[in-house]
């Protein structure tokens, strides 16, 4: 079946960068977009943006307006792979990171990884 | 506090049927359909309803969703007790242009 396999926990001080990835098996890893969405402790789920991994060199990407200029989305195709980088992390950034196939027919979500941002 | 409006907890008895709406506006539910995710304690969500009302394979019958307007619905028509979980709808927004989700909907079964 479809798998999505994140990345371990970080641990990761203000103003630092996270890079949480999310290896992908059991599908054609360039026929669907790959979503992240974080969920805050105790908090409901937050849409980050997209990544289309069949869209050009670097991929086409869309970022919700609150991440815009502190997020980055990238694949590795040949690992079939993506990627999710957060800068100038604070402690607002402390949450579970999923990566996912969303508002499909058949969604599949990532387990999460737990990014604590503390000094 | 989210575009898509649920309430944040629901409850019921074992057996006895309960709905979860799920509430926008003509830029998101009137014209896109929706998702339901299930999240049970400590998990990922998983995939419980895609276009407004269909099941995912695995999925029991007793789930159903519907949506009228800009509306949405989840009900259960025999809640169990490992129905206990957090409910999440979900759905495009097209003068946002990004992904929205309900601020979740917890399920508690007395």
């Amino acid at each position: 079946q479809v798998q999505l396999v994140q990345s371990g926990p970080e641990v990761k001080k203000p103003g630092a960068s996270v890079k949480v990835s999310c290896k992908t098996s059991q599908y054609t890893f360039t026929a669907y977009y790959i979503h992240w969405v974080r969920q805050a402790p105790g908090q409901g789920l937050e849409w980050m943006g997209w990544m289309n991994p069949n869209s050009g060199d670097s991929g086409g990407t869309k970022y919700a307006q609150k991440f815009q200029g502190r997020v980055t989305m990238t694949r590795d195709t040949s690992i079939r792979t993506a990627y999710m980088e957060l800068s100038r992390l604070t402690s607002h950034d402390t949450a579970v990171y999923y990566c996912a196939r969303l508002l499909g027919t058949d969604d599949s979500w990532g387990q999460g990884t737990l990014v604590t941002v503390s000094s | 506090q989210s575009v898509l409006t649920q309430p944040p907890s629901a409850s019921g008895t074992p057996g006895q049927r309960v709905t979860i709406s799920c509430s926008g506006s003509s830029s998101n539910i009137g014209s896109n359909t929706v998702n339901w995710y299930q999240q049970l304690p400590g998990t990922a969500p998983k995939l419980l309803i895609y276009n407004n009302n269909r099941r995912p394979s695995g999925v029991p019958d007793r789930f159903s969703g519907s949506r009228s307007g800009t509306s949405a619905s989840l009900a259960f028509s025999g809640l169990q007790s490992e129905d206990e979980a957090d409910y999440y709808c979900a759905t495009w927004d097209d003068s946002l242009n990004a992904v929205l989700f309900g601020g979740g909907t917890k399920l508690t079964v007395l």
